[in-house]
């Protein structure tokens, strides 16, 4: 239970592209999804908070510009990252909380990761 | 006042050994304390968790102890296996309306066992 997948797991794109990674959570509605980055050996850095049909509230420093976020129903986020350059390879995580009527316990379930690689 | 502090930052032990990690915070206002696994490449997934109002919970091999005055948390690993081989996350939420129901991650514990 309390599934949230991620897509693509791995992409690889050149400079100057946009990339899109979507989260779903898959057995639950998720009234709140996150988007994380973590660098390698470090902890969970937060990007920003999306909540369904509102727009999100991003973390200091993070750009709202280049990282684009859409939280379009209660099982999809999407992140964009926009005009994408070498310094934004990272591993980027979603997550997603339930929602108060969900079977599952009050916290936030992570999907499996997407590597970002910009050449 | 946001800060989890998590210790050690590594820790190795021999098969069948109990790691244990410690957790500290300082808003009072956490009301809930999970601890995640990460294993290389994958996210992380949740492992036990724990609510002020208790002060052990165990779950097979894990078991989370809770100091509230202190304000402290941690994690022990009975039997430790191999595949236990992970970083390890606490983490603290408050689950009132306004946080915005973020959680606040220490920095993480890279455990091996060995053989």
């Amino acid at each position: 239970g309390a599934v949230v997948s991620q897509h693509p797991s791995r992409v690889i794109c050149k400079s100057g592209t946009s990339v899109k990674i979507e989260c779903r959570s898959l057995d639950f509605q998720a009234t709140t999804m996150f988007w994380y980055r973590q660098f390698p050996k470090k902890s969970l850095m937060l990007m920003a908070t999306s909540n369904e049909g509102s727009k999100a509230t991003y973390e200091q420093g993070v750009e709202k510009d280049k990282f684009l976020i859409n939280h379009a129903s209660l099982t999809l986020s999407t992140l964009t990252v926009t005009s994408a350059h070498p310094e934004d390879s990272s591993f980027y995580i979603c997550s997603a909380r339930p929602t108060r009527l969900a079977a599952f316990p009050d916290t936030q379930y992570f999907g499996p990761g997407t590597r970002l690689t910009v050449l | 006042q946001q800060q989890v502090k998590q210790s050690p930052q590594s820790l190795i032990v021999q098969k069948g050994g109990i790691p244990i990690i410690n957790c500290a915070y300082e808003n009072t206002a956490f009301d809930y304390f999970p601890w995640y696994q990460q294993f290389p490449g994958k996210g992380p997934a949740l492992l036990i968790a724990i609510r002020p109002d208790v002060s052990e919970k165990k779950e097979g091999r894990f078991t989370i102890s809770f100091n509230k005055s202190a304000k402290q948390f941690s994690l022990h690993i009975m039997d430790s296996q191999p595949g236990d081989s992970a970083t390890y996350f606490c983490a603290a939420l408050d689950s009132s309306e306004t946080s915005g129901s973020r959680l606040t991650f220490g920095e993480g514990t890279q455990l091996t066992v060995n053989p």
